[in-house]
């Protein structure tokens, strides 16, 4: 069986300050995780996606992701948060027609 | 090319009745995901379908069905309503070719059972 856990619910942090968001995964195979980002009434846009190349993932707005195998984790991360990322965040395992599995989601707080 | 496009955005029903959702994929994508989004359960994944085939099936009740069509596109019917299926329910293409696709979300639809 396959799982993410994202570790915190509720992040919030000071515009300009550097942002993390963790997630941990569990997979029996060789995963696929993806970065989605939820703004209110809106559907999920992809942020970045790891697949088996560089560990270390670059997508869009600045945000970026590393995969530790040893560590089973894939944290998002942000140098310098804006206003404009207040929004939900989902990390996901899994990717084309397979079983996709999300995470309970983090909301990010951005405080002006 | 454009989105992936869900009808309607918003829906009220009553409990008992009966819901069908629609969703039209990304141009060329032949495999559409459904999930449910609820406050307390997150994305739960209900099913996918490919080339007219249900290929992966959630945890979900019998309820809860689908289909897809030559075209690609893809319905969910949800039948004799309960108030816990108010959610936000979404789909999602990808080409359906192989396993490490990013999948592409539509907008939603909101359904509230009163």
């Amino acid at each position: 069986a396959q799982s993410v856990t994202q570790l915190d619910s509720h992040v919030s942090v000071s515009e300009g300050t550097p942002v993390l968001l963790r997630c941990n995964y569990s997979s029996s195979y060789s995963p696929s995780l993806f970065w989605y980002v939820q703004h209110p009434n809106k559907g999920l846009q992809l942020l970045l996606k790891y697949t088996s190349a560089a560990t270390l993932v670059k997508g869009i707005n600045g945000f970026e992701a590393e995969f530790k195998k040893s560590e089973t984790s894939f944290h998002l991360t942000k140098p310098s948060a804006h206003m404009s990322d207040a929004a939900e965040y989902f990390c996901a395992l899994g990717g084309g027609y397979q079983k996709v599995t999300f995470g309970i989601g983090t909301k990010l707080q951005v405080i002006p | 090319k454009a989105g992936v496009t869900q009808t309607p955005r918003y829906l009220i029903k009553t409990r008992g009745q009966q819901v069908t959702l629609s969703c039209s994929p990304i141009s060329g994508h032949r495999s559409v995901s459904w999930y449910q989004q609820t406050p307390g359960q997150g994305l739960q994944f209900l099913f996918e379908y490919f080339s007219e085939t249900q290929r992966n099936k959630g945890n979900f009740p019998g309820r809860f069905s689908g289909r897809q069509f030559s075209n690609s596109r893809s319905e969910m019917n949800v039948s004799t309503l309960e108030l816990g299926d108010s959610a936000l329910y979404l789909c999602a293409s990808s080409p359906g070719t192989a396993v490490r696709e990013t999948q592409y979300f539509g907008p939603g639809t909101r359904l509230l059972v009163l």
